[in-house]
């Protein structure tokens, strides 16, 4: 079992719906990263959070450290949100390296 | 502003010849770095990651090494490529700063070994 799991894999939707993808970590952690991969292989990261709630845009992520459970919410979405979601969960070991969950792939169609 | 450059975007070589990757970071000083490779249909995988000149250490076993010749260079080599040696190899770096960082990612090098 994957110590940073995501869920859906994949995931398909129309312009304008709220989208929601899912991270569970299984390992104690002190921050949780969300990343986006495009379709040339880029990856930017979006968020950083280890408590509460980021907003930036459209895009939320949330956290829930006593439930190890993170969410990452697109408000409107649109196709230019076509992407890759990569989550990766930061060990609370004194590292600095990450552990990536597999990542959704969504395509938001017109 | 900091950025990250990797040279080649794009390779393609045959089993048994050599690589060299090449990544180099601009604007920030004794970052940490890190080699990541993504397979097809596959996550990301940590495969060495440097704190500073000369150290490198490496997460998984494999055909590959690297090195950090100067404070913001780090090159990932091999000296002969295996077809499983093939994905997206991603270099990133970080800078400690407190209880919370983030890492930068480079544009990335598609490597396909025939």
């Amino acid at each position: 079992k994957n110590e940073v799991e995501q869920s859906p894999q994949n995931l398909t939707a129309q312009e304008g719906e709220f989208i929601t993808i899912n991270c569970s970590y299984s390992v104690g952690i002190s921050a949780l990263h969300w990343l986006q991969q495009h379709p040339g292989g880029g990856i930017v990261s979006l968020f950083m959070l280890s408590s509460g709630k980021k907003k930036h845009g459209r895009l939320i992520a949330t956290i829930n450290i006593q439930e190890k459970h993170s969410s990452l919410h697109i408000t409107a979405s649109h196709p230019r949100d076509s992407a890759v979601y990569i989550c990766a969960a930061r060990k609370g070991d004194n590292t600095d390296k990450l552990i990536f969950g597999t990542g959704t792939r969504l395509q938001v169609f017109p | 502003s900091q950025t990250i450059h990797q040279w080649p975007a794009t390779l393609v070589q045959p089993v048994g010849s050599p690589l060299s990757l090449e990544c180099t970071v601009e604007g920030t000083s004794n970052p940490n770095l890190y080699w990541y490779r993504q397979a097809a249909g596959r996550g990301l995988q940590l495969l060495f990651y440097s704190v500073g000149i000369g150290q490198i250490s490496s997460e998984v076993p494999q055909n590959l090494s690297a090195s950090r010749p100067q404070d913001r260079q780090f090159i990932l080599s091999s000296k002969k490529l295996l077809l499983s040696d093939s994905g997206f190899y991603l270099c990133a770096w970080s800078v400690w700063g407190g209880i919370s960082y983030e890492q930068f990612f480079g544009p990335g090098t598609r490597l396909t070994v025939l």
